[in-house]
């Protein structure tokens, strides 16, 4: 079935360090691809999306491309900032177009130190 | 803020009780998701609500239920409460058209005990 396998993290990184982290998918059919990130105490935002193969996503300096020969959907960042600290979650769409159903990474954890 | 409130934020209860837990979406959206995350089994999809009625299931347990009323607000009920119930339960709301595009509540932690 669908499925999306995120890096183990805790990801730890200084202010200013560039950051990737990874995800990579397994899925049938054309799915959306998308980033969300949780702050402490938060419930889930989108970060950014990518629709079809060889989109980008961005926002907030963060982007991320959608690779269909790799199945992947890396989300990187030039330069961390100690508020980007959080939990990244990669996810999938899954269904019908009429469907909201989100398939979802483990998560990982993203420490910035300043 | 998401627009998207969630009641209790915590909950704590014994075996075999029964809950509610309630969202209001935002302003517009006809969508309602419910979630469960957990340390051992991630963020899981439960069921999907459209308009009143139900759009998609996912991993939900038969002990678990959920409606979503005319005013568009949705319940979860969480019944015959189990240890491995503990989890954070949120709900997300989307635009019709943007079903992906989905804004979280800030979760209701459920500690069974």
């Amino acid at each position: 079935g669908n499925s999306v396998t995120q890096m183990e993290g805790p990801v730890t990184l200084s202010e200013e360090a560039f950051l990737t982290i990874n995800c990579t998918y397994t899925a049938t059919g054309y799915p959306s691809l998308f980033w969300y990130v949780q702050y402490p105490g938060e419930g889930l935002q989108l970060l950014l999306k990518a629709t079809k193969a060889d989109d980008k996503g961005s926002n907030k300096g963060f982007e991320a491309t959608y690779r269909k020969e790799t199945t992947s959907f890396h989300l990187e960042k030039g330069s961390v900032q100690v508020s980007d600290s959080a939990v990244y979650f990669c996810a999938l769409s899954h269904g019908s177009s009429n469907t909201g159903k989100l398939i979802f990474g483990q998560g990982t954890t993203l420490q910035v130190k300043p | 803020d998401s627009g998207v409130t969630q009641t209790p934020k915590h909950l704590i209860t014994a075996t075999g009780q029964r809950v509610t837990l309630r969202c209001s979406p935002r302003s517009g959206d006809l969508s309602v998701y419910w979630y469960q995350q957990s340390l051992d089994q991630g963020l899981q999809f439960l069921i999907q609500y459209y308009n009143g009625e139900e759009r998609a299931k996912g991993n939900i347990l038969e002990r678990f239920s959920a409606q979503q009323f005319p005013d568009l607000h949705s319940e979860l009920n969480l019944s015959s409460l189990e240890l491995g119930d503990s989890a954070l339960y949120f709900c997300a709301s989307s635009a019709p058209g943007t079903p992906y595009e989905q804004y979280f509540g800030p979760g209701t932690r459920l500690t069974v005990t």
